[in-house]
C-alpha cells in the first residue's frame, strides 16, 4: 500500500536559519505529492503540491521538488520565520478520489 | 475561499454514548472526509464520501459510522465511544478525481472520551 514517511521532529531553530524536512513515499504508479501545514488552533492548510516527476511545489518562501528517482518530496525554506512555526505535514494522492496517506507530521519551532 | 465548518470546536463524552460529529462544507464540493489525527501517527482516513448517500471504508473504520444525507454535509458517528477514540478529528472536502486538487480541511473537533 501507499505510505509516507516524514522526519520525527521537533525541529528547532533560529530566526533566518534554514530548514529542511525530509520526506519520502511509497507508491505504485505516479501519485501527486503534497506538503500542509498547520498553525497551531487550527486545521491543515495546503503549503505547496507537485503533481508529477521534476516538479517543483513553491509557496511562501518554501520548495519542494517531486523526485521520482528517490521517491522523495523534501520541503525547504532558505530563511525561516517565527510565523514559521508549525506541524507540517508530508502526503500523497492516487488518482480516485484524492484520498491523501500523509505522514506523521513534523513539529518546527523558530525561536527569534 | 472555501469554507469547511465543524460544528464543535471541544467534545466531552463519557464511555459508551453515541457521538455525532458534523461537518458543512460550502463550495459544493462532492467529495468529504473525515480523518482522526494523533501525536506521531499524522491522519488517518476514516471514512470518505464521493457524493450524497455515497461512503466508502478508510484505514481505520471500526467503531464509527457516517452519514451523508446532503451534498454539503458529512456527519461521523460513534456508535458507542470508547476511551480510544479520544482525538482530534478533522474534515475535509475536495473536488473529485482532478490531479492535485487539495483538500480544504476544517479547524478540527479535539473529542475526549472519559
Amino acid at each position: 500500500g501507499n505510505s509516507v514517511t516524514q522526519m520525527e521532529g521537533p525541529v528547532t531553530l533560529s530566526e533566518e536559519a534554514f530548514l529542511t524536512i525530509n520526506c519520502t513515499y511509497t507508491a505504485t504508479g505516479y501519485p501527486s505529492l503534497f506538503w500542509y501545514v498547520q498553525y497551531p488552533g487550527e486545521g491543515l492548510q495546503l503549503l505547496l503540491k507537485a503533481t508529477k516527476a521534476d516538479d517543483k511545489g513553491s509557496n511562501k518562501g518554501f520548495e519542494a521538488t517531486y523526485r521520482k528517482e528517490t521517491t522523495s518530496f523534501h520541503l525547504e525554506k532558505g530563511s525561516v520565520q517565527v510565523s514559521d512555526s508549525a506541524v507540517y505535514f508530508c502526503a500523497l494522492a492516487k488518482a480516485a478520489g484524492n484520498k491523501l496517506t500523509f505522514g506523521g507530521g513534523t513539529r518546527v519551532l523558530v525561536k527569534p | 475561499d472555501v469554507k469547511v465548518t465543524q460544528s464543535s470546536r471541544y467534545l466531552v463524552k463519557r464511555t459508551g454514548e453515541k457521538v455525532f460529529l458534523e461537518c458543512v462544507q460550502d463550495m459544493d464540493h462532492e467529495n468529504m472526509f473525515w480523518y482522526r489525527q494523533d501525536p506521531g501517527l499524522g491522519l488517518r482516513l476514516i471514512y470518505f464520501s464521493y457524493d450524497v448517500k455515497m461512503k466508502e471504508k478508510g484505514d481505520i473504520p471500526e467503531g464509527y459510522s457516517v452519514s451523508r444525507e446532503k451534498k454539503e454535509r458529512f456527519s461521523l458517528i460513534l456508535e458507542s465511544a470508547s476511551t480510544n477514540q479520544t482525538s482530534m478529528y478533522l474534515c475535509a472536502s475536495s473536488l473529485p478525481d482532478t490531479p492535485g486538487s487539495p483538500l480544504h480541511f476544517g479547524n478540527g473537533t479535539r473529542l475526549t472520551v472519559t
